[in-house]
């Protein structure tokens, strides 16, 4: 069974950094894109861009460049992402889910839990 | 970048009505890339429908997806008390990927 786990909530100070995780199982991980969705509180789904699991080259969407960060760690089948001088504005649920096969389009399925990152003083 | 408007905002229904949204974008979607997604609050957003119009795994027969000139259609035959959630439209055809606002599905 095909399952995404993402890491636990964060509460980060401005200015922080955070990285969060995305752990997958029950398929071959360099095969498959993975994407990252923000959903602020109360609001939609918006794309983030997504990373090629089996190059490590990552695509980020308007609006998602320069302080975040795609990576993945192919070893241990997990994908991250990285956010750097957090804003208040940045707290949001962020998922991971994955995507197309070898970086074609695709929908997204499986997503992981989320992981709600708060940024607050 | 395709916009893909929602509507109608939200949908008060009762238990074994039919439900349908609408999912109309700006512009051709690409092959019909187009997926459904519900989301209850607390969850994440679970796949529904891709391609327009195939189910995905797991996925009960009340949901049906179809395509019609520049409009999308997702629709529930008979709405179960679990149907009743937000849903999302989503294009995946071109770059940017792009959500839909959303409907949400509530109980009259």
């Amino acid at each position: 069974q095909v399952h995404l786990v993402q890491s636990g909530s964060e509460l980060k100070k401005p200015g922080a950094s955070v990285k969060v995780s995305c752990k997958a199982s029950g398929y071959t991980f360099s095969s498959f894109a993975m994407n990252w969705v923000r959903q602020a509180p109360g609001q939609g789904l918006e794309w983030m861009g997504w990373i090629n699991s089996n190059t490590g080259n990552p695509t980020y969407a308007q609006g998602f460049t320069g302080r975040f960060v795609f990576s993945l760690d192919t070893s241990v089948s997990t994908a991250y992402l990285q956010i750097s001088s957090l804003k208040p504005e940045d707290t949001a649920v962020y998922y991971c889910a994955r995507g197309g096969y070898y970086g074609s389009r695709g929908w997204f399925d499986p997503w992981g839990q989320g992981t709600l990152v708060t940024v607050s003083s | 970048e395709i916009v893909l408007t929602q509507s109608p905002g939200t949908l008060s229904l009762s238990p074994g009505e039919r439900a349908t949204l609408s999912c109309r974008p700006s512009q051709s979607v690409y092959s019909n890339y187009l997926a459904w997604y519900q989301q209850k609050p607390g969850q994440a957003p679970r796949l529904l429908i891709y391609g327009a119009s195939s189910r995905a795994t797991g996925i009960p027969d009340r949901f049906s997806g179809s395509e019609s000139g520049t409009e999308f259609t997702l629709t529930i035959s008979r709405l179960e008390p679990e149907d009743f959630a937000v849903y999302y439209c989503q294009q995946y055809g071109s770059s940017p990927i792009t959500f839909g606002g959303g409907t949400k599905v509530e109980i009259k």
